[in-house]
């Protein structure tokens, strides 16, 4: 199976808000409802941001969202903060105990 | 606070086997989690490895299936990876982290990261 497809790039302005979309099958984000979301700062360990598609774990704030339609979901950022800048990482459960991640994108904040 | 921390050789030689430790602290890793390993090439995504259940089950990404192996230590809270026959392009960051007990593929905690290099 493949890696879920991402844009590589993503930016917008402070204040403004970006949409990030993931791609999959209908064997794996379109199956389940089990995509989630990380954050990862240059040198980091990602960080949980969204599961199930739209929770967010404790402490994230709700500029982060998620949805999904079909085979792809997609994560929205609002109200842009420079923090903010990062590779967003999606991820699917792919059936047979088997997990796929996304390719990354690097959002930009301009 | 759960903390992770990965360790083991920083330099694999090709056609070796690649072995890597996670201790987990400040919790048991006896618990309804299941514990993963994730790997990051230089500059380039996640790759889901396998995961590990206290009780000794563990599954496999099927791409690597036949190379790896996940063992846990449940007398020191650990848990450890195995990847054999390895070449240049298993040279990549490798997190290990630990699975929500609500969905195992919801990772909540992570270690730091472990660069590991396969060169002669």
């Amino acid at each position: 199976q493949s890696a879920l497809t991402q844009p590589p790039s993503a930016s917008g302005s402070p204040g403004q808000s970006v949409t990030i979309s993931c791609t999959g099958t209908s064997s794996d984000v379109g199956a389940y409802n089990y995509v989630s979301w990380y954050q990862q700062h240059p040198g980091r360990a990602p960080k949980l941001i969204l599961y199930e598609g739209n929770k967010r774990p404790s402490g994230v704030p709700g500029r982060f969202s998620g949805s999904k339609s079909g085979n792809t979901a997609s994560l929205a950022v609002s109200g842009l903060q420079a923090e903010d800048e990062a590779s967003y990482y999606c991820s699917a459960y792919a059936g047979s105990s088997n997990l796929l991640f996304g390719g990354g994108t690097l959002l930009t904040v301009l | 606070q759960v903390q992770l921390q990965e360790s083991g050789p920083g330099l694999v030689k090709p056609s070796g086997t690649l072995s890597l430790t996670c201790a987990v602290s400040g919790g048991s890793i006896s618990t309804s989690n299941w514990w993963s390993w994730v790997r990051q090439p230089p500059g380039k995504g996640l790759e889901w490895i396998g995961e590990i259940f206290h009780m000794g089950y563990s599954n496999y990404n099927p791409s690597l299936k036949s190379r790896v192996s996940i063992l846990v230590d449940k007398s020191k809270d650990q848990f450890s990876l195995k990847l054999s026959s390895v070449t240049a392009a298993d040279t990549a960051v490798y997190y290990c982290a630990r699975g929500e007990v609500s969905n195992r593929y919801y990772f909540d905690y992570w270690g730091q990261g472990f660069l590991v290099t396969v060169s002669s």
